[in-house]
């Protein structure tokens, strides 16, 4: 299967812990997108790149988030001193070039923190 | 920016039709998806409408009028595997098209 791969699918950690989340996206998908999705909502935009090129950051993503893609390939997703406020779904997402409009996603870190 | 608005939740009888809305306001805007997400799970893409009129998929069909600001999802002889989330989202063009969700509407299908 070559879709969006996540890893891992589940995770719980304490608060003030430090997560760090993977994503692979497709193979050639120049564009690699995070989403975060908590229960009953839609998922929120946080952040994308171009190939290694992070190019926009939402204003949810606090200081204690970070993302990277460092070879234009999968992307790590950091969060910092984790609060009870980041449990939700994070979802990537990618898609190919030249500017393909859809996002395949895959199936999601789950994040708890207790 | 841009601001998405759908229903929260509908019920709906087994073979029957329902019909799911979704308003946006939006700059930049490069099309509509409609995703389907059951519990626990990923969207999945359901439709694009990038162009004015009706998109039709087997039991599953989109509009979208772009003056009007207006999509709307149809699904046709329901079926209890389509008790769901489904979620409209716009395209924005100039942030590497990436997508602004509505809350999604739950589908609730009963037999």
């Amino acid at each position: 299967d070559t879709g969006v791969s996540q890893d891992p699918r589940h995770k719980i950690t304490k608060r003030g812990q430090n997560v760090t989340f993977r994503c692979d996206p497709i193979s050639e998908h120049n564009r690699l997108y995070w989403y975060r999705q908590t229960l009953g909502q839609g998922p929120e935009f946080l952040t994308y790149f171009q190939n290694e090129a992070q190019l926009e950051k939402s204003r949810l993503l606090s200081d204690r988030f970070s993302a990277e893609r460092p070879k234009g390939s999968f992307s790590t997703l950091e969060i910092q001193r984790t609060e009870q406020g980041d449990s939700a779904m994070y979802l990537c997402a990618s898609s190919p070039p030249p500017g393909g409009t859809e996002a395949f996603f895959g199936q999601g870190t789950r994040l708890t923190v207790v | 920016g841009q601001n998405i608005d759908q229903p929260t939740e509908m019920t709906a009888t087994e073979g029957a039709i329902v019909q799911i809305n979704c308003t946006y306001q939006t700059s930049g805007f490069n099309g509509l998806f409609w995703y389907q997400q059951h519990a626990g799970e990923a969207p999945t893409f359901l439709s694009y409408n990038v162009l004015d009129g009706l998109e039709e998929k087997g039991r599953f069909s989109s509009f979208l009028s772009r003056s009007k600001g207006y999509s709307y999802l149809l699904l046709k002889e329901l079926q209890m595997k389509d008790s769901a989330s489904y979620l409209c989202a716009a395209v924005e063009q100039a942030a590497g098209n990436k997508l602004t969700f509505g809350g999604g509407t739950r589908v609730l299908v009963k037999p």
